[in-house]
């Protein structure tokens, strides 16, 4: 079974809407990071959270981390066409951020 | 200022062949990563360099070996190639083996036929 796992494993919202995007963990988390991935291509660091209920916000997009619940969520206001792709979050379990550990990503379509 | 840049962006080979994938850090960055990434697949950890040395290595078998330069540009090697090997190939570097932050280039889209 996953460490990381990820839910849903894919939405598609109309333009507009809000969406929320979950990763919950097995274990005890050092740190959490975002990614956004268009197909095929590379990452792109979107944030990285370490601390118990820490909140980081980056235009639209609005990550939190619960640590009691080993959990951390992504939330979209007012989807936007661009905010399509595969959303991945990555854990650092060792505490040093050398290897991090994959949820296996969702996919994001947004309907114009 | 040019992020970390792959080369090349895609391969196509034959299995039992060799492939060498390419990778330079942004300009300061002294860590190296590989992953793999297969389709519909986060990314797997195959491994991490800093100062040239080996800071950490995935489940992977020893077809795949690295290696990091002076210049903290990147080789991963795969010899032997299975077709269960086509897959995105990342590479992403940072400042330091333990440092906030993975910058990623576009990767290499390897397929083995």
């Amino acid at each position: 079974s996953q460490e990381l796992e990820q839910s849903p494993q894919s939405l598609i919202v109309q333009e507009g809407k809000n969406l929320t995007i979950n990763c919950t963990s097995s274990k005890t988390l050092y740190g959490l990071y975002w990614y956004k991935q268009k197909y095929g291509e590379g990452l792109i660091f979107l944030m990285m959270l370490q601390k118990g209920g820490e909140e980081k916000s980056h235009e639209k997009i609005t990550a939190k981390l619960d640590e009691k619940k080993q959990q951390s969520s992504l939330h979209i206001t007012a989807s936007q066409p661009s905010h399509a792709g595969i959303y991945l979050c990555g854990a650092d379990y060792a505490g040093n951020n050398r290897k991090l550990i994959w949820g296996l990503g969702t996919s994001l379509a947004v309907n114009p | 200022d040019a992020g970390v840049t792959q080369s090349p962006t895609h391969l196509i080979k034959t299995r039992g062949q060799h492939v060498t994938l390419r990778c330079s850090p942004i300009s300061g960055h002294k860590s190296v990563s590989w992953y793999q990434q297969v389709l519909g697949q986060g990314p797997q950890f195959i491994f991490q360099y800093y100062e040239k040395e080996e800071r950490g290595r995935g489940n992977f078998p020893d077809r795949f070996s690295a290696r990091q330069f002076p210049n903290y540009s990147s080789e991963l090697n795969v010899n032997a190639l299975l077709l269960g090997d086509s897959a995105l190939y990342l590479c992403a570097s940072s400042l330091s083996d333990s440092n906030y932050g993975y910058t990623f280039g576009s990767g290499t889209r390897l397929t083995v036929v």
